[in-house]
């Protein structure tokens, strides 16, 4: 069935440095690609999504290209700060039912 | 704030008894998801309600049932609760197209002891 595979954490990075979160998937048809974070204590909040491939999702400096041939939806971000330690997801869903989500990758930043 | 509401925030109960978890979805979002995340087991979908009729099952135990009504409100319901069903239950909301993005509650933390 359709899966998501990302980097096992935790990952601890200095303030500024550039992140790479790793995820890949398997899945028959054209699924849509997410990225979830959750800060301690809190529910999952949409970082960034591509529907299709070739597709770049982006916000607050995190950015992740859809890409087909390599089935790969990898997170970057350019310099990372404290605020950003937290748990990434990264996810799959086919007709927005029965979303799959890697086992997620804590970040932790140090200053 | 997702806009989807979930009620109550903690639970603690005992094993063998029965609770019901609530979710509010976000305004006009038809759909309704249930999710548990536990430490062994992460993220997995339950079950997905859309406009009041169940539209997707996953990893939801036989003990355990759902449902969406009229307002579009959603419960969860579980019984014969074992040590092992402790874990955070997240509601999700999204609209009728299948490119929405869902949206998370603040999720249940249960613990049953």
């Amino acid at each position: 069935g359709d899966s998501v595979t990302q980097m096992e954490g935790p990952v601890t990075l200095s303030e500024e440095a550039f992140l790479t979160i790793n995820c890949t998937y398997t899945a028959t048809g054209y699924p849509s690609l997410f990225w979830y974070v959750q800060y301690p204590g809190e529910g999952l909040q949409l970082l960034l999504k591509a529907t299709k491939a070739d597709d770049k999702g982006s916000n607050k400096g995190f950015e992740a290209t859809y890409r087909k041939e390599t089935t790969s939806f990898h997170l970057e971000k350019g310099s990372v700060q404290v605020s950003d330690s937290a748990v990434y997801f990264c996810a799959l869903s086919k007709r927005n039912n029965d979303m799959r989500f890697g086992a997620g990758t804590r970040l932790t930043v140090k200053p | 704030d997702s806009g989807v509401t979930q009620t109550p925030k903690h639970l603690i109960t005992a094993t063998g008894q029965r609770v019901t978890l609530r979710c509010s979805p976000r305004s006009g979002d038809l759909s309704v998801y249930w999710y548990q995340q536990s430490l062994d087991q992460g993220l997995q979908f339950l079950i997905q309600y859309y406009n009041g009729e169940e539209r997707a099952k996953g990893n939801i135990l036989e003990r355990f049932s759902a449902q969406q009504f009229p307002d579009l409100h959603s419960e969860l319901n579980l019984s014969s609760l074992e040590l092992g069903d402790s874990a955070l239950y997240f509601c999700a909301s999204s609209g009728s197209r299948s490119t929405d993005t869902q949206y998370f509650g603040p999720g249940t933390r249960l613990t049953v002891l």
